[in-house]
């Protein structure tokens, strides 16, 4: 199976502070890679697909990038509703499998 | 507006079997993938399988092949999945989801926890 890491585990930002977080294959991917948004109590939501395809719906101020093995997450100003879980995923090979997880607080 | 709602989640004892069902509304099911992700308590997320438009293709993750078996019945707009000889490792809120392009999930339903315990 494809192993993947993401870090960190949790990190706080600040209002309007700038937000990274990576996502690292255990093999090249090449770019199917999806990024999902999980708030307390809720269900995951799709943010990013093929590594840096916006979803409808998703605020500008997200974006994805990275290549090969390498990935990452970036929101460009952190807002309160930002707060929650953050998910990568690999599509590239089954099974499918998911990162452990980035979440993310406003400090 | 796309609706996916599972059922038939509850407490289970070890070694017992049990079948949620995820209706779908507000698109044309049979048009998609389908797929069951789960998530333990507190932890991640693992995907569990997914099913081609006419159930001519199922995929699980290994670890899960014996025990759980998917299905859909597409007059119903209804999405299945068949859980056996549960044990505690299984507890957690197992979600449906469509499956969109290559292997991505854009909606998700609400949610159904199971816990197996004695």
């Amino acid at each position: 199976d494809i192993q993947m890491t993401q870090s960190p585990a949790s990190l706080s930002a600040s209002l309007g502070e700038t937000v990274t977080i990576e996502c690292l294959a255990s093999e090249d991917i090449y770019s199917n890679l999806a990024w999902y948004q999980q708030k307390p109590g809720k269900s995951p939501q799709l943010l990013i697909y093929y590594a840096n395809s916006l979803n409808d719906g998703v605020p500008s101020r997200f974006s994805g990038s990275g290549s090969g093995t390498q990935y990452s997450l970036k929101i460009s100003s952190m807002q309160p509703e930002d707060e929650g879980d953050y998910f990568c995923q690999q599509s590239y090979k089954f099974p499918w499998t998911f990162g452990g997880g980035t979440k993310l607080e406003l400090k | 507006e796309v609706k996916l709602v599972e059922s038939g989640g509850g407490l289970v004892q070890p070694g017992r079997s049990l079948k949620l069902s995820c209706a779908a509304s507000g698109f044309s099911f049979n048009d998609y993938w389908m797929g069951w992700v789960r998530q333990a308590p507190g932890k991640g997320l693992e995907w569990i399988g997914e099913i081609n438009q006419d159930s001519s293709t199922i995929n699980y993750t290994p670890s899960l092949k014996d025990k759980f078996t998917i299905s859909r019945d597409n007059a119903q707009n209804t999405l299945y999945l068949q859980m056996s000889k549960l044990g505690s490792e299984d507890t957690a809120i197992y979600y449906c989801a469509r499956v969109v392009l290559h292997g991505y999930f854009d909606y998700w339903g609400q949610g159904v926890m199971v816990t197996v315990s004695s």
